[in-house]
């Protein structure tokens, strides 16, 4: 089947720590890869995508590279800042287009 | 371009009543999608619908939901005789086809509680 494995949380890191947020991926077909964040009483929003094997995704000094033969899509990005602290969730789409499959999402806090 | 739009966003219902949910896509979206969130848990997903067409529900309870997106105006998810384990987030997402390669946009979620 289709799922995605996500890092326990909750992480938390000191500003302009090193931030890796861990996923893996089991799909039936050639999947599409996405990060999403969710902010306090808010809807997700779409941080970066990947759509092919060795493709990064960036944004705003995250990244997620596709890697096909570990079956991930670890999000990482170099420094941290307050602003930051949401909640991170992995999700990938298969042919069909029908859904989006997600992690059970990593809460990121970050101190000053 | 506005983005998808919920309303409401918070909802209070005794057990027993009826709710709706109402989802307007983003505009050139023909292809809508309702996932609940859970507290502490992430998104999972209920149904998908074009207008007019149930395309995947395979995530609906069988009992008391329903979804619709008619010819015009706004997807509703309804939920009737609502019981405390609907309290929940229920977020519509929006995209322009039927693609692994499209993103899906959410709304800012509908935030149900039961009494």
């Amino acid at each position: 089947g289709n799922s995605v494995t996500q890092m326990e949380g909750p992480v938390t890191l000191s500003e302009e720590a090193f931030l890796t947020i861990n996923c893996t991926y089991t799909a039936t077909g050639y999947p599409s890869l996405f990060w999403y964040v969710q902010y306090p009483g808010e809807g997700l929003q779409l941080l970066l995508k990947a759509t092919k094997a060795d493709d990064k995704g960036s944004n705003k000094g995250f990244e997620a590279t596709y890697r096909k033969e570990t079956t991930s899509f670890h999000l990482e990005k170099g420094s941290v800042q307050v602003s930051d602290s949401a909640v991170y969730f992995c999700a990938l789409s298969i042919n069909t287009g029908n859904q989006f499959y997600f992690g059970t999402g990593t809460s990121l806090t970050v101190i000053p | 371009n506005a983005g998808v739009m919920q309303n409401p966003r918070h909802l209070v219902r005794r057990r027993g009543q009826e709710a709706r949910l109402r989802c307007s896509p983003m505009k050139g979206h023909s292809h809508v999608y309702w996932y609940r969130q859970l507290p502490e848990e992430g998104l999972k997903f209920m149904v998908y619908l074009q207008k007019e067409n149930i395309i995947d529900e395979s995530g609906m309870p069988k009992e008391r939901f329903s979804a619709e997106f008619p010819k015009e105006g706004p997807s509703i998810l309804r939920i009737q005789q609502v019981v405390r384990g609907d309290s929940a987030a229920y977020f519509c997402a929006s995209s322009p086809g039927q693609s692994r390669y499209n993103e899906q946009f959410f709304g800012p979620g509908t935030r149900l509680t039961v009494l």
